[in-house]
């Protein structure tokens, strides 16, 4: 059984692009979130994805969507680049009404130049 | 304003060596506390999770500590390897609105050296 998947393992993109990140959760969990790493620092949650829908939204702008598939797979969105949003983007997923127990996949390294 | 506040912020200890990191969180209302390990460039791995009425978890060589009172949690890492030198992170669960949301720590980066 697979754990939670996620690519591209890096990526390296120009200020001003966009990028779209890759998560396919562990088997029998229906939740997924992402999160935004720094160097250094602990994980930022971005949002989570429940039915295809943003059930909860950290304090990210809009420049960073989402969007969950009948499969349960998850894509995260960032537009406009910015140097900053270089970091860890880390996918997690989790069992139905199980949300506290999440499972983190190894994470995409974007590098913004 | 909830937050997880680790200490030290980095360690340097010697393969063999027992070492002992912090938590210390203000979150409420509080549901668990987590310990994950993460190897640089990795994703969090799970040690332990604890309870509002667990004292004391262990797992292999981690144990893990939690005075809900204090709000303070421990893990205590015994006779480290050089596969134990990582990042470790402490994460509260607080349920609220119908939502688990996690906070986490910024992590103490432990070095293992031989």
């Amino acid at each position: 059984d697979a754990g939670v998947t996620q690519s591209p393992t890096h990526l390296i993109k120009t200020r001003g692009q966009q990028v779209t990140l890759r998560c396919s959760p562990k088997s029998g969990h229906d939740t997924v979130s992402w999160y935004q790493q720094a160097l250094g620092q602990g994980p930022q949650f971005i949002f989570q994805y429940y039915e295809e829908e943003e059930r909860q939204r950290g304090n990210f702008p809009d420049r960073f969507s989402g969007h969950q598939f009948p499969n349960y797979s998850s894509e995260l969105n960032v537009n406009a680049l910015l140097l900053g949003d270089s970091a860890l983007y880390l996918c997690a997923s989790s069992f139905p009404g199980q949300t506290y127990e999440q499972y983190f996949g190894p994470g995409t390294r974007l590098t913004v130049t | 304003k909830n937050q997880v506040e680790q200490s030290p912020q980095s360690l340097i200890i010697l393969e063999g060596k027992n070492c002992t990191l912090q938590c210390n969180y203000t979150v409420s209302p509080f549901s668990n506390l987590r310990w994950y390990k993460q190897d640089t460039g990795r994703g969090p791995v799970s040690l332990t999770i604890m309870t509002f009425s667990e004292n004391t978890k262990s797992n292999g060589r981690y144990t893990a500590t939690l005075d809900a009172d204090t709000k303070q949690s421990s893990l205590h890492i015994t006779a480290s390897q050089l596969s134990d030198s990582a990042s470790y992170i402490c994460v509260v669960s607080s349920f609220s609105g119908g939502y688990n949301k996690l906070i986490f720590g910024a992590g103490t980066r432990l070095a293992v050296h031989p």
